[in-house]
């Protein structure tokens, strides 16, 4: 079975801070990858997607991709409080269809 | 502003009820998709429609029956449900099931509580 993991935290890191997230998945297959901020009670909300092994910018957000590791990261650089929800990977599972699995999510915890 | 819309926000109702949800995307997308989200858990994907034409059933129970009149419209019809049933029932739409990497967007969802 295709597994996406990720520790569910919560991940707790001071205001300015660098905040790391990160997920595993199972199928080598997956080329296409993405990550979701949900906050309390609203829905998943697209921050970044990556498609290539390495780094890909966005503000203060980078996503890491690595293939051969099956790992794929995502940074939030400067933390604000307002970075405080639930942090979804989800993975495609390849074969040519847009079928996503989705991690249980990361708790991020931002404090002043 | 969301691209995708759900209504009702809230539902309540006994296991005896029927009631629908609604989904509606204004993004000109051809993909609808149907999940259920319970606490501390993984989306689950429920249904797919790729087309109006359903594409997926992840072997949902028959007291779920979806139906997607046209790529813009999606609706979850819902009979007997059990308690186990209450979630957060996420809609989504994507620009092809038939073309993998294509993000998909949310509509802010069901809350739905079943007595």
């Amino acid at each position: 079975q295709k597994e996406v993991e990720q520790n569910s935290g919560p991940l707790s890191v001071p205001e300015g801070a660098i905040a790391s997230l990160n997920c595993t998945y199972s199928d080598r297959g997956s080329q296409s990858f993405f990550w979701y901020r949900q906050y309390s009670g609203k829905s998943p909300e697209l921050i970044m997607s990556i498609y290539s092994n390495g780094d890909k910018e966005d503000g203060r957000f980078t996503a890491q991709l690595n293939k051969a590791s099956q790992y794929v990261s995502l940074l939030i650089r400067d933390s604000q409080p307002s970075d405080s929800a639930t942090y979804l990977c989800a993975v495609n599972t390849g074969g040519g269809y847009n079928k996503l699995i989705f991690g249980a999510g990361t708790r991020l915890a931002v404090h002043p | 502003e969301t691209g995708v819309t759900q209504t009702p926000r809230h539902l309540v109702m006994g296991m005896t009820n029927k009631k629908s949800l609604k989904c509606e995307q204004h993004l000109g997308h051809n993909a609808m998709y149907w999940y259920k989200q319970s606490a501390k858990k993984p989306l689950e994907l429920m249904f797919v429609y790729n087309f109006k034409e359903q594409t997926e059933n992840n072997s949902v129970p028959s007291r779920f029956s979806p139906e997607c009149p046209n790529s813009s419209h999606l609706f979850l019809h819902l009979h007997t449900l059990q308690p186990e049933d209450s979630a957060l029932y996420l809609c989504a739409s994507s620009q092809e099931m038939g073309r993998e990497g294509q993000p998909q967007h949310f509509g802010d969802g069901t809350r739905l509580s079943i007595l």
